[in-house]
């Protein structure tokens, strides 16, 4: 597609449940990342993806978080038992990885901005 | 750990004034640097960038240097119009592959 697509725009969800947001990144680029909006916070690093290396997880909060990324395209991000300190705006961006050059111009979708009631 | 630090906000400045927006890093090495900005209802884009001591990025009549001596990144602009509101992230890559460190994010609103 012609940018990172992310869906869906908004979701609400009772405390305790299980949610799954989804990233279409921009077809070719090799490497994901899944950031957290919130209010004041800045954007919090959770998980990058490149190419068939392992990720990097560091950023996950707790176990609760999960990502997955099929097919080197198609990312999940699934959040478990949710709490109401998951509320945020989830965004995820790709890039192409150039080798030996930190070109760093990251592609963001407009986020998934979940409510946890 | 890599770090960034971004003067808080929110400013307020009317049209055609000058902008300022501090920012400074902490980081091993050296790293690049960025300013992305989310204009409203839109998603973050690069705005600007430098990849050593000393370069200057510019972009949209934004300037910024890249000072290591100072471990400093401010955006400038000389005379900011009403459609620069927007919210400003600072942000460092530390190598060529791996995550982006942003700050904490600076929300511009120019007046007419």
């Amino acid at each position: 597609g012609a940018g990172v697509s992310q869906s869906p725009s908004n979701k609400v969800t009772e405390k305790g449940k299980d949610v799954e947001l989804r990233c279409d990144p921009i077809s070719g680029h090799t490497a994901l990342y899944w950031y957290r909006q919130s209010l004041g916070q800045g954007l919090e690093f959770l998980i990058y993806f490149q190419g068939n290396s392992a990720p990097d997880k560091s950023g996950l909060p707790s176990d609760r978080f999960s990502a997955e990324r099929t097919g080197g395209s198609v990312s999940t991000l699934t959040i478990q038992r949710t709490q109401q300190e998951d509320s945020a705006v989830y965004l995820c961006a790709s890039i192409t990885e150039i080798a030996g050059a930190n070109t760093g111009e990251l592609f963001f979708g407009e986020g998934s901005r979940l409510t946890v009631l | 750990g890599n770090s960034v630090t971004q003067m808080e906000g929110p400013v307020t400045l009317s049209e055609e004034a000058f902008l300022t927006i501090n920012c400074t890093y902490t980081a091993t090495g050296y790293p690049s640097l960025f300013w992305y900005v989310q204009y409203p209802g839109e998603g973050l884009q690069l705005l600007l960038k430098a990849t050593k001591a000393d370069d200057k990025g510019s972009n949209k009549g934004f300037e910024a240097t890249y000072r290591k001596e100072t471990t400093s990144f401010h955006l400038e602009k000389g005379s900011v119009q009403v459609s620069d509101s927007a919210v400003y992230f600072c942000a460092l890559r530390g190598t060529s592959y791996g995550k982006l460190t942003f700050g904490q994010g600076t929300i511009l609103t120019v007046h007419p």
